[in-house]
């Protein structure tokens, strides 16, 4: 089973808003990644889980908090986000750092 | 810095025909992987096929198979008797083998959108 669960799948919120994007695997997972994508692009990394700990924070304005509670569980916390952040939100695990990564469905994500 | 090119944005081709997606990439590396994801308009990638830079043999699923070419840096996907759920967006990946913990990235190319006509 390689799934990837993403909830939701939709998200409409206003530029005060405070919301969560939550992400879930259960493949034994030890790496996790979230990705924002615009339309008709790839997808672009924002940061990345190994064992827990986070190993890499692309730059991303602190509006955008990652957490991860447990190693099947994460978590992404949105606060006071612009209207540029509207986007395809992905959720990835792969089975450690170098392997092939499976992706979730997404978040659709609109902010008004 | 390793990098993938697609230089194809979009290809047409008509249903149960074969299709080849381009894909070049540059790297210093010897050991990588490298990979083709299919989004199709749900928008979930799905892993198609997968290539380890240390073996010659040219990874298949079906009817998917590559052609690597390691001197070359080329990675290319044919897609045989074309169905019209192969319409997607189709990414051009690569991935370093063993990479530190803080370049844990996968390197995508632009893609390429293949259309399917019936």
């Amino acid at each position: 089973d390689t799934e990837v669960t993403q909830t939701p799948k939709h998200l409409v919120m206003g530029m005060t808003n405070k919301k969560s994007l939550k992400c879930e695997q259960h493949m034994g997972h030890r790496a996790m990644y979230w990705y924002k994508q615009k339309a008709k692009k790839p997808p672009e990394l924002m940061f990345v889980y190994s064992y827990e700990k986070l190993s890499i924070n692309e730059s991303v304005p602190s509006r955008f908090s990652p957490e991860c509670p447990n190693s099947s569980l994460l978590n992404l916390h949105l606060h006071a986000l612009q209207p540029e952040d509207s986007a395809l939100y992905l959720c990835a695990s792969s089975q450690d750092s170098g392997f092939e990564q499976y992706f979730g469905p997404g978040t659709r994500l609109t902010v008004t | 810095a390793q990098t993938v090119t697609q230089s194809q944005p979009e290809m047409s081709v008509q249903e149960a025909e074969t299709v080849t997606l381009s894909c070049t990439y540059d790297t210093s590396e010897s050991d990588y992987y490298l990979f083709w994801y299919k989004q199709p308009p749900s928008r979930q990638m799905i892993l198609v096929i997968r290539q380890e830079a240390y073996k010659q043999q040219n990874a298949t699923e079906n009817r998917f198979s590559v052609n690597f070419q390691k001197a070359a840096k080329s990675f290319s996907l044919k897609i045989s008797d074309s169905q019209l759920g192969d319409a997607a967006m189709y990414f051009c990946a690569y991935r370093s083998a063993w990479p530190p913990p803080r370049d844990d990235k996968i390197i995508f190319g632009k893609g390429t959108r293949l259309h399917i006509l019936p």
